[in-house]
């Protein structure tokens, strides 16, 4: 079954610090990997979104990287704000399958002051 | 205004009753998903729609109906609610699916007692 997991579940820091969450995959093949950030209450709004052939794509103070081979992902955030505060989401989308996207359970973000 | 919503944004229900979610979208995607959201889970795919008088089942579409006569509207309705189907529920609409963009709802936030 395609999995995705992520780690830490939850994660504080403090305001300005920087923070990297993780996102494994078992999705094989797939077509492109998304972040989705989810603010309490709210949808999710999408971050960054990779392709297999991508390893990195940025978006203001995040960063995304993929490595395919090994089935690993990371968001990289920088000079964190309170605003940041929020759950971030990793999604596969299998290839062949590409409506039906694959989501991990989040990394819950705590910045405080 | 521009954008998907849903109404209504809470609901409390009994057992046995039939309940419908309203989800419509200004953007004249194609696409339109059906998800829920529960505490432990990734968001699953209820069922999913190509175009008007179009769709498919997710990952857990038992207990739910949809239906799309019209591109903008894609309401779920749950014919006999369950305490299982305590859940927040999120509409989403995209262009296509292969890397495209699925922009989501604010979400319904449905209590069956």
């Amino acid at each position: 079954k395609n999995q995705v997991e992520q780690s830490p579940q939850s994660l504080i820091i403090l305001e300005g610090k920087n923070c990297t969450l993780q996102c494994n995959y078992t999705v094989s093949p797939f077509s492109n990997l998304r972040w989705y950030k989810q603010d309490t209450g709210r949808g999710p709004v999408s971050l960054t979104i990779m392709t297999f052939s991508e390893n990195t794509k940025s978006n203001g103070r995040y960063t995304a990287t993929l490595d395919a081979d090994t089935k690993q992902s990371s968001l990289h955030i920088t000079a964190s704000q309170l605003s940041d505060s929020a759950s971030y989401i990793c999604v596969v989308t299998p290839r062949g399958t590409a409506s039906k996207l694959t989501f991990g359970t989040g990394t819950r973000l705590q910045v405080t002051l | 205004d521009a954008g998907i919503t849903q109404s209504p944004r809470y609901k409390i229900t009994e057992t046995g009753r039939q309940v419908t979610l309203m989800c419509h979208q200004t953007w004249s995607h194609s696409y339109m998903f059906w998800y829920r959201q529960d505490l432990g889970h990734g968001l699953r795919l209820i069922y999913y729609s190509a175009a008007a008088d179009i769709t498919d089942k997710g990952e857990v579409p038992d207990g739910y109906v949809v239906s799309r006569s019209k591109t903008e509207n894609f309401p779920l309705t749950l014919e006999s609610a369950t305490r299982s189907q305590t859940s927040v529920y999120f509409c989403a609409s995209s262009q296509g699916v292969e890397g495209y963009e699925q922009y989501f709802g604010p979400g319904t936030r449905l209590t069956v007692t």
